[in-house]
């Protein structure tokens, strides 16, 4: 299957400070990618669609200056956290939709935030 | 609106059999899938059903019946690996997956 992968797998740092993930399609072209966030014991919860080349589209509840969202190919996303609070701390997963099969999604394996 | 509806908690024995039960509500519909998760990893994809019946996969099936907003994943010969939160997502108008907060299968010897 279709492989995603995502850097770095666990970052701990300073409340205030911004911090950067990094989403990649390793073996296909994935035009739409979607950030997730899941808090322990709950459901994952969609933040974001990114499509290649066009502005996220945001999530109810989800402040779009917090949550930078950037898909400048078909191989590339990243999600900033800017000015990240103890409340960010979270599991950030993304996940990729290749331009050949719609319905499917891969996901990587998560991102490990931790705010000080 | 949209939500799904899976038991919480499950709890069987090694080398059995178990069902986990999925109800869903979407805004049209694309397939549904049934992931694996365990503690502290993202989903894995274990199975799609997008027309009614039982697909097969090994020890794992799942059935969908589309009339009835219903859906099954069946695990057979349970081995303790198997221990892990198993997510039922449908998919819907928008191809758009909608997610539970998943069952929490615990596998005792």
């Amino acid at each position: 299957g279709a492989v995603v992968s995502q850097h770095p797998s666990r970052v701990i740092c300073k409340s205030g400070t911004s911090v950067k993930i990094e989403c990649r399609s390793l073996d296909f072209q994935a035009t739409t990618m979607f950030w997730y966030r899941q808090f322990p014991k709950q459901s994952l919860m969609l933040m974001a669609t990114s499509n290649e080349g066009s502005k996220a589209t945001y999530e109810q509840g989800v402040e779009k200056d917090k949550f930078l969202i950037n898909h400048a190919s078909l191989t590339l996303s990243t999600l900033t956290v800017t000015s990240a609070h103890p409340e960010d701390s979270s599991f950030y997963i993304c996940s990729a939709r290749s331009q050949q099969d719609y319905n499917e999604q891969f996901f990587g394996p998560g991102t490990r935030l931790t705010v000080l | 609106g949209q939500n799904i509806d899976q038991p919480t908690e499950m709890t069987a024995t090694e080398g059995a059999i178990v069902q986990i039960n999925c109800t869903y509500q979407t805004s049209g519909f694309n397939g549904l899938f049934w992931y694996q998760q365990h503690a502290g990893e993202a989903p894995t994809f274990l199975s799609y059903n997008v027309l009614d019946g039982l697909e097969e996969k090994g020890r794992f099936s799942s059935f969908l019946s589309r009339s009835k907003g219903y859906s099954y994943l069946l695990l057979k010969e349970l081995q303790m690996k198997d221990s892990a939160s198993y997510l039922c997502a449908p998919m819907d108008s928008n191809y758009q997956l909608i997610w539970g907060a998943g069952t929490k299968l615990i596998i005792k010897p």
